[in-house]
């Protein structure tokens, strides 16, 4: 049962251009959204997150989108630059609720390429 | 650079071994949790813990087991290690102000990758 889809396995983009990576969740529990980058042999780096009290949270060139009726975010990366290839993973958590341990549920990772 | 290491990097066992991965959380870091991630997927939680007691378990047997010391450094043991058992170990540890929940302040290491033939 994957509660956190990727569906897009790998994405490319010409630098400069704008990256759109997207993320599906099932469970209505969630209500903490985070998105990792993780280069080869490196551990995931944390990103950008947002609560689902929000819609829209925004860090510099990264911009991540909540729509909790749909259950989908997605992340923006403007301008897109050839250092941000790499494997992109949603993650979700629900911090609310009784035996909460933050665990993570992770989506299956998108592959960006951005070209020079 | 998040200050958390493991090791060994690579691992190669066979079918039926036992395996110990580590890890070294920084100073501070009360609270730890395990992922695997198989090739292609994304890391899946296998449990956490905080002040060296287990404070959540994933959908993962018993013959998966850890330990937390007083010196932020952990261990993950794999009993009777199966061929599906292969995949990279990642631990991630969590400030002492961030609580158990971690959110956005889980600090992952590089990983250990197992291979089990």
């Amino acid at each position: 049962d994957q509660q956190v889809k990727q569906n897009s396995p790998s994405l490319s983009v010409q630098e400069g251009r704008i990256s759109i990576l997207n993320c599906d969740y099932t469970n209505s529990m969630f209500d903490y959204f985070l998105w990792y980058k993780k280069y080869p042999a490196e551990g995931p780096t944390f990103l950008i997150s947002i609560s689902s009290i929000k819609d829209k949270n925004e860090d510099g060139r990264f911009t991540v989108f909540l729509n909790k009726s749909a259950k989908h975010l997605s992340l923006h990366i403007v301008p897109s630059q050839p250092g941000d290839s790499a494997v992109y993973f949603c993650a979700a958590s629900a911090l609310r609720g009784s035996g909460n341990t933050g665990k993570l549920i992770f989506g299956q990772g998108t592959t960006l390429q951005v070209k020079p | 650079e998040t200050g958390v290491t493991q090791s060994p990097t690579h691992l190669i066992k066979t079918r039926g071994q036992q395996v110990t991965l580590r890890c070294s959380s920084q100073s501070g870091h009360n609270t730890v949790s395990w992922y695997q991630q198989a090739l292609g997927q994304g890391p899946q939680f296998i449990f956490q813990y905080y002040r060296e007691e287990e404070n959540g378990r994933g959908n993962f047997p018993p013959r998966f087991s850890g330990l937390q010391f007083p010196n932020y450094s952990s261990e993950l043991n794999v009993n009777a290690l199966e061929l599906d058992d292969s995949a990279l170990y990642l631990c991630a540890s969590i400030p002492r102000e961030a609580g158990p929940l971690g959110g956005d302040t889980q600090y992952f290491g590089p990983g250990t990758r197992l291979t089990v033939l």
